[in-house]
C-alpha cells in the first residue's frame, strides 16, 4: 500500500511569507506528526493529530500550527516566515497514538527561506 | 525530554555483523525503543522497535538491556545498503499520545 505523501517537496519562500504543508498518512492510519529536522538542531518533534485534534506539541513557537481532516489528512502552516525555519519538515502516520505503534515518515518537504 | 546516547560513528566491512549500541539512562517504563535510519535527503526508515524483550524482524534484531538502560541494534549482515544514519528512540507518552525524541544518531559507514 501507499506509504505517507507529503506535498509539495521542495519549495521555496521569500521572510515573511507564509507556507503550508500536505501530508497524507497512510491508509488506515489515524494519527499524524509532523517532524523539523535541520543540520544544527536534528529531528525535533511539531505536534501530533489524531481525529482532527492536536494531543501533543513540541516546543515550537506559535508560528507552527496544523490541523487534521476528517478523512486523517494533515496540514501544517507556518507564518511570518524566518530564515531559521528553512528546513526538511517530516510528517509521520500511524494506527493510532497508542506506545508501540510502528510510525512511518514521509519523504519530506524542503523548505528553504530566502 | 529523555535523550539517547550513541556514538557518532561506526565502520563495518560488508557481509560482517554490525552492533549499534545506544544508551538511554532516563528511560519510564512506558517508553518503547525505536529504531529509525536515515539516508540523505530522504525521510527516516522504520527499523525495529521493542519495550523490554528482544526483538527480531527481516531487517534487524533488537537486543534490550535487562535494566532496559540500553539496547543494540544488530544488522547480521551488514550491505553496503546499510550505510545510513541509525537513530535510537525513545517512544515518549505524554497525556497517552506517543512523540518520538531524536538524538544525533550514529552514522554507519560500510566498506565493501
Amino acid at each position: 500500500k501507499a506509504g505517507v505523501t507529503q506535498t509539495p517537496r521542495y519549495l521555496i519562500k521569500t521572510r515573511g511569507q507564509q507556507v503550508t504543508l500536505s501530508c497524507s498518512p497512510i491508509s488506515g492510519h489515524r494519527s499524524v506528526s509532523w517532524y523539523q529536522q535541520t543540520p544544527g538542531q536534528g529531528l525535533q518533534f511539531l505536534f501530533e493529530y489524531f481525529s482532527e485534534t492536536q494531543r501533543n506539541k513540541g516546543n515550537f513557537p506559535g508560528r507552527f500550527s496544523g490541523r487534521q481532516f476528517s478523512n486523517s489528512r494533515s496540514e501544517m502552516n507556518v507564518s511570518t516566515l524566518e530564515l531559521g525555519d528553512s528546513a526538511l519538515y517530516l510528517c509521520a502516520s500511524s494506527l493510532g497514538p497508542r506506545g508501540g505503534n510502528t510510525i512511518y515518515f514521509g519523504e519530506g518537504s524542503w523548505l528553504t527561506v530566502v | 525530554d529523555a535523550k539517547t546516547t550513541q556514538p557518532n560513528s561506526m565502520e563495518s566491512n560488508e557481509e560482517e555483523p554490525v552492533h549499534l549500541p545506544c544508551n538511554h539512562s532516563t528511560i519510564s517504563g512506558t517508553d518503547y525503543i525505536h529504531w529509525y535510519r536515515q539516508l540523505p535527503s530522504q525521510g527516516p526508515e522504520y527499523v525495529i522497535h521493542g519495550l523490554t524483550s528482544n526483538v527480531n524482524n527481516r531487517m534487524a534484531s533488537l537486543a534490550i538491556a535487562e535494566d532496559r538502560k540500553s539496547s543494540t541494534l544488530i544488522l547480521h549482515r551488514a550491505t553496503l545498503r546499510d550505510a545510513a544514519v541509525y537513530y535510537c528512540i525513545l517512544g515518549r507518552l505524554n497525556t497517552g499520545f506517543q512523540k518520538l525524541v531524536f538524538g544525533t544518531g550514529t552514522r554507519l559507514l560500510v566498506s565493501p
